[in-house]
């Protein structure tokens, strides 16, 4: 299956500041890149993805790019606020559509 | 609320019991994934089936079992349950088309085994 790696574990900014977290993917076929937020005790939800045809996608405070060359991708959230606490996992779906999902980034924004 | 249906929501029972964990997908989607996430870990893949049939298996144990029915609803079966089998067990759905969508998630079935 699809090898993807997530990065850093946690993170703790403060409010205001900008976090960014990033994945790297094996399968060089795969050409969506969801990131998904998980509130404590909650589902992960959708919250941006990108295409291959893209190298970069916003949405107000949040941001996704990708490097398909080095097969890696990054979500940027600016101006950090507390309710953008929370675990962040990015996923990159084989050819077969699995969605492999990385670790998870539990961020912690401090007011 | 993503549409996607799981019971139960809790679930507490002993070592060496059998449950069942049951997801209703979106209407419309054909592709149901099932998820395990213990505690503080990530989502681990145990399997994916579409349209009824198995698509794929991740890292689901042989003790565990799981079927999609001609309704397009999914169960996954657990049985012979360990203490490290606790954990928060979720189903996704998805449409497949030409191109990867987005997977809707259920709120969860928390298992618990004592």
């Amino acid at each position: 299956g699809e090898n993807v790696e997530q990065h850093p574990s946690t993170l703790s900014v403060q409010e205001g500041d900008s976090a960014v977290i990033k994945c790297t993917y094996s399968d060089s076929a795969s050409n969506y890149f969801p990131w998904y937020k998980q509130e404590l005790g909650k589902r992960p939800q959708l919250i941006i993805d990108i295409r291959s045809n893209v190298g970069e996608k916003k949405d107000q405070r949040i941001a996704v790019t990708l490097n398909k060359t080095a097969k890696h991708f990054s979500l940027h959230i600016t101006e950090t606020q507390p309710e953008d606490s929370a675990v962040y996992f990015c996923a990159a779906p084989n050819t077969g559509n699995q969605f492999y999902f990385g670790t998870g980034t539990s961020l912690t924004v401090i007011p | 609320d993503s549409g996607v249906t799981q019971t139960p929501k809790h679930l507490i029972t002993a070592t060496g019991q059998r449950v069942t964990l049951r997801c209703s997908p979106r209407s419309g989607d054909l592709s149901v994934y099932w998820y395990q996430q213990s505690l503080d870990q990530g989502l681990q893949f145990l399997i994916q089936y579409y349209n009824g049939e198995e698509r794929a298996k991740g890292n689901i144990l042989e003790r565990f079992s799981a079927q999609q029915f001609p309704d397009l609803h999914s169960e996954l079966n657990l049985s012979s349950l360990e203490l490290g089998d606790s954990a928060l067990y979720f189903c996704a759905s998805s449409v497949i088309g030409a191109n990867t969508g987005e997977l809707f998630f259920g709120e969860g079935s928390r298992l618990t085994v004592l």
